[in-house]
């Protein structure tokens, strides 16, 4: 009963350097998210990807890449880190079809600070 | 473009008490609105849903939500509040067409107090 999974849980960045957080979901949903929480402003959405190979870009998309090779896995990728992508990142999956209203499963979240 | 407010930043009730949470929202057409709650250090857990039909939902913890099209309002409810149930709330919409991917308000702390 995995659902969504994130790695990691926890990081530390130095300005500058890059990461890859991964997401992984056992779900079979085609459509994957990544969001960023930040206090008093909600989640906003980074990239979104509706399938495999497919990806777009969300609200804040800055600073920030994603690829989708494999249905069940969504990587976000910071190229280079800057102190504003201090955040905690969600990623969440959903099954979407006409007759489907679109409810998302949220993996626990990843804290990256970046120094 | 899509949004939702939340213009609560925190309620705070007795328990026992009733509880509302604020929503309001603008979608071009039709909207998909959402209820989702947080608990510390955890990811968010869907609560209820209004998609069509009878405007008053039911969810999940004996949450419910009555969507009023006129006021473009999905408030959050419960008729008796637990402590247990103090987390952070949040409103989503999605609509019809367009982007597939649900936009969140800022969100509401919940505190219930015993």
């Amino acid at each position: 009963n995995a659902g969504v999974t994130q790695t990691p849980k926890f990081r530390v960045l130095k300005t500058g350097q890059s990461m890859t957080l991964l997401c992984a979901q056992d779900m079979n949903h085609e459509y994957m998210y990544w969001y960023r929480q930040d206090p008093g402003m909600g989640l906003r959405l980074i990239h979104y990807s509706v399938g495999e190979g497919t990806t777009a870009k969300g609200e804040v998309p800055d600073g920030y890449n994603v690829s989708r090779l494999k249905k069940q896995n969504f990587l976000l990728g910071l190229e280079s880190a800057a102190p504003s992508q201090t955040s905690v990142y969600f990623c969440a999956s959903s099954y979407l079809t006409s007759g489907n209203t679109g409810e998302l499963f949220f993996g626990e979240g990843s804290r990256l600070t970046v120094l | 473009a899509q949004s939702v407010a939340q213009p609560e930043d925190q309620v705070n009730v007795a328990e026992g008490n009733p509880l509302t949470v604020k929503c309001t929202y603008s979608v071009s057409g039709n909207p998909y609105l959402f209820w989702y709650v947080q608990y510390p250090n955890r990811g968010l857990q869907f609560l209820l849903k209004y998609i069509t039909g009878d405007n008053l939902v039911k969810g999940s913890y004996g949450f419910e939500a009555e969507f009023n099209k006129s006021q473009t309002s999905f408030h959050l409810k419960k008729p008796s509040a637990l402590v247990s149930d103090s987390a952070l709330y949040f409103c989503a919409v999605r609509g019809y067409t367009g982007r597939r991917a649900l936009t969140f308000g800022s969100g509401t702390r919940l505190q219930v107090q015993p």
